[in-house]
């Protein structure tokens, strides 16, 4: 069971706008900012986004984050097939003294 | 150009110990706070271990504590996870990751570069 909790699932279509979402509490999304990783098939995560809602350099502007309270979204536009991937959010937690990550979103490009 | 190159995994018993070792180049890896991300088969991530830059600060999950050690030779480049008392559920892909812990003075935390992990699989 993951500290950080995120559907397990999501899918859309060619262009469209997708978001997934990351719940937390105070000790982890509540107090600390929110970093996005993406995992595509067979290969290692990469850096989506951090601080957030910061991209690092290379990553389109089709991706987003925001971060309300003790929730965190990642929103995708313009959805493409290359984006059909594994999502993950992870946060420092003040608590725990250590990274937690959430589940994980698998996405999928109908 | 960033590389960080993980070693050492393989098949172990239950019980049994592992060395896995994470080489680092083209960045000043002296300079940077590292850590230890596995993911089980089929699974998500899981962080495992932190070490910072000049190794004085140590954190690890509660499910690794008291079996598995981290440490760093800076003069090397290189990361090691000690992981003794293998068990089935430390089977996973191991990752190291380079660690950026302020944006501008403020706490980020997030994880900027990763290996492509080394497989550890634990079974009798």
């Amino acid at each position: 069971q993951s500290v950080l909790t995120q559907p397990p699932s999501a899918s859309g279509t060619p262009g469209q706008r997708v978001t997934i979402s990351c719940s937390g509490s105070s000790s982890n999304i509540g107090s600390n900012p929110v970093n996005w990783y993406q995992q595509l098939p067979g290969t290692a995560p990469k850096l989506l986004i951090y601080s957030n809602n910061q991209r690092p350099s290379g990553v389109p502007d089709r991706f987003s984050g925001s971060k309300s309270g003790t929730s965190a979204s990642l929103a995708i536009s313009g959805l493409q097939s290359e984006d059909e991937a594994d999502y993950y959010c992870a946060t420092w937690d003040d608590s725990l003294n250590g990274w937690v990550f959430g589940g994980g979103t698998k996405l999928t490009v109908l | 150009e960033v590389q960080l190159v993980e070693s050492g995994g393989g098949l172990v018993q239950p019980g049994g110990s592992l060395r896995l070792s994470c080489a680092a180049s083209g960045f000043g890896f002296s300079t940077y706070s590292m850590n230890w991300v596995r993911q089980a088969p089929g699974k998500g991530l899981e962080w495992v271990s932190y070490m910072s830059s000049s190794s004085s600060t140590i954190y690890y999950a509660d499910s690794v504590k008291g079996r598995f050690t981290i440490s760093r030779d800076n003069a090397k480049n290189s990361l090691y996870l000690q992981m003794n008392t293998l068990r089935d559920e430390d089977a996973a892909v191991y990752y190291c990751a380079r660690v950026v812990r302020y944006c501008g003075g403020d706490w980020c935390g997030y994880f900027d570069y990763w290996g492509q992990g080394t497989l550890v699989t634990v079974s009798s």
